[in-house]
């Protein structure tokens, strides 16, 4: 089994606070991905990464930058996190390389801004 | 622009009653679609994908081309089906660009 986990379940930061999500998958795929997901508008990607050290743009990516330094690591940094950033954000990772294109999730980190 | 529209933000229906949820999509190339389904305090989680052509759970769905669509259907919704359901686009052979529609709330009522 796939295991995408996530390093809080639950996070509270103040306004203009740097924050860290970080995501780590234990079956050496290539993509990792980190989505939002907000009532109403389903998710939403803000970054990918196809390789260590490569990174793509999503539709959202404003406020965020990410880091992965290894293949089975992807963070997410919110550099001031602000009001408008409160959301459930989800990591994920797939293997194109092994013909899975299907993406395994992880639970999910609450993030609340205040 | 790569698209996935699930007209339905929420859709209740009666326990053994048939369910269809409904996608569509606009895509330019070869798309792979897929069903996720996220339970009440579970992970998103795969449902199905279209190349598979399988029936999970009793759920099926199937690609039309023609009309675009990637709906996802069952004969006789069970209060266990009772989740958030999302259809999801890659392209072939590369998965590494996802979309996502906006979700369907699915309430099977008992």
């Amino acid at each position: 089994d796939v295991k995408v986990t996530q390093s809080s379940r639950y996070l509270v930061k103040r306004t203009g606070e740097k924050v860290f999500l970080e995501c780590v998958q234990d079956m050496d795929h290539e993509n990792m991905f980190w989505y939002r997901q907000d009532p109403g508008l389903g998710l939403r990607l803000i970054y990918f990464s196809y390789d260590v050290k490569m990174k793509e743009k999503g539709d959202i990516p404003e406020g965020y930058s990410v880091s992965r330094e290894k293949k089975e690591r992807f963070s997410l940094i919110l550099e001031s996190a602000s009001t408008n950033q409160t959301s459930m954000y989800l990591c994920a990772s797939s293997s194109p390389g092994q013909g899975k294109y299907e993406q395994y999730f992880g639970p999910g980190t609450r993030l609340t801004v205040t | 622009a790569q698209r996935v529209t699930q007209p339905e933000k929420l859709l209740s229906v009666f326990k053994g009653a048939p369910v269809e949820l409904k996608c569509n999509y606009s895509y330019s190339g070869s798309p792979e679609l897929f069903w996720y389904v996220q339970y009440s305090r579970q992970r998103l989680q795969l449902l199905l994908r279209h190349i598979s052509r399988e029936s999970i759970k009793g759920f099926t769905a199937d690609l039309n081309k023609g009309e675009t669509s990637f709906h996802l259907k069952k004969p006789f919704a069970q209060e266990e089906d009772s989740a958030m359901y999302y259809c999801a686009l890659t392209r072939a052979n590369t998965g590494n660009q996802f979309y996502f529609g906006t979700g369907t709330s699915l309430t099977v009522i008992p």
